[in-house]
């Protein structure tokens, strides 16, 4: 079975551009997650969604992000416009909620970000 | 105040030996979940184990096991006989609150295993 989608795997942009981050949840997963991942703060949950819904922003660093979920199977991360401190690892998950016992979240291979 | 506590940075192990990476944690919820994820070199998050607040046995999963000790709201990752491809970065995570779904990580540890 095919895992968490994400593309492009790598993006180096100019400071000002904007930027949009895709996801492809695992096939019959109906939560997904956005996370960041830098040396300074770690793994940080950006934003998640429950049946294309979104349910906590909280961790959404300012309006320059935004996220949406238009079906079951896509989900984008957008950047506008786009920062040095925003370069970092980007992540998607998904899990399946209610279900198993753990509702445990997939992980994608990640976004490599760069902004100059 | 962190709700992850990983207390060590980096371990550095010889291959086949067993290893016990730290993993303590704040909650005053009584439900609760605990994992571990693995991050190789490659950047992947690859999720290992889970324990859940009310589960009345440790975890287990293949060579991973996890020394849950409630009272001491620790959650430890014990590889058992390791090997080269065990080298990573590991995170140990918490989901707190029934119904909860938000993970909140700890800042890992960096696991070398030495030939």
């Amino acid at each position: 079975d095919a895992g968490v989608i994400q593309s492009p795997r790598h993006e180096v942009t100019e400071m000002g551009q904007e930027v949009t981050l895709r996801c492809k949840p695992i096939s019959g997963h109906n939560s997904l997650f956005w996370y960041r991942q830098t040396m300074m703060r770690g793994l940080e949950l950006l934003i998640y969604f429950n049946n294309n819904v979104p349910i906590d922003d909280s961790g959404m660093p300012e309006d320059r992000f935004s996220a949406k979920m238009p079906n079951a199977s896509f989900s984008t991360l957008k950047i506008q416009p786009s920062e040095p401190r925003d370069s970092a690892v980007y992540f998607c998950a998904s899990s399946f909620l209610p279900g198993e016992r753990t509702d445990t979240q997939y992980f994608g291979p990640g976004t490599r970000l760069t902004v100059l | 105040a962190q709700k992850i506590t990983q207390t060590q940075p980096g371990m550095f192990v010889q291959e086949k030996e067993a290893v016990t990476l730290d993993c303590t944690y704040d909650t005053s919820d009584q439900s609760y979940g605990l994992f571990w994820y693995k991050q190789p070199s490659s950047g992947e998050m690859i999720f290992l184990i889970y324990q859940g607040s009310y589960d009345e046995q440790n975890a287990t999963e293949g060579r991973y096991s996890l020394n849950f000790q409630k009272a001491r709201k620790s959650a430890n990752l014990v590889i058992s006989a390791s090997q080269l491809g065990d080298s990573a970065m590991y995170f140990c995570a918490m989901r707190e609150g029934l119904g909860a779904q938000k993970l909140v990580f700890g800042q890992g540890t960096r696991l070398t295993i030495n030939p």
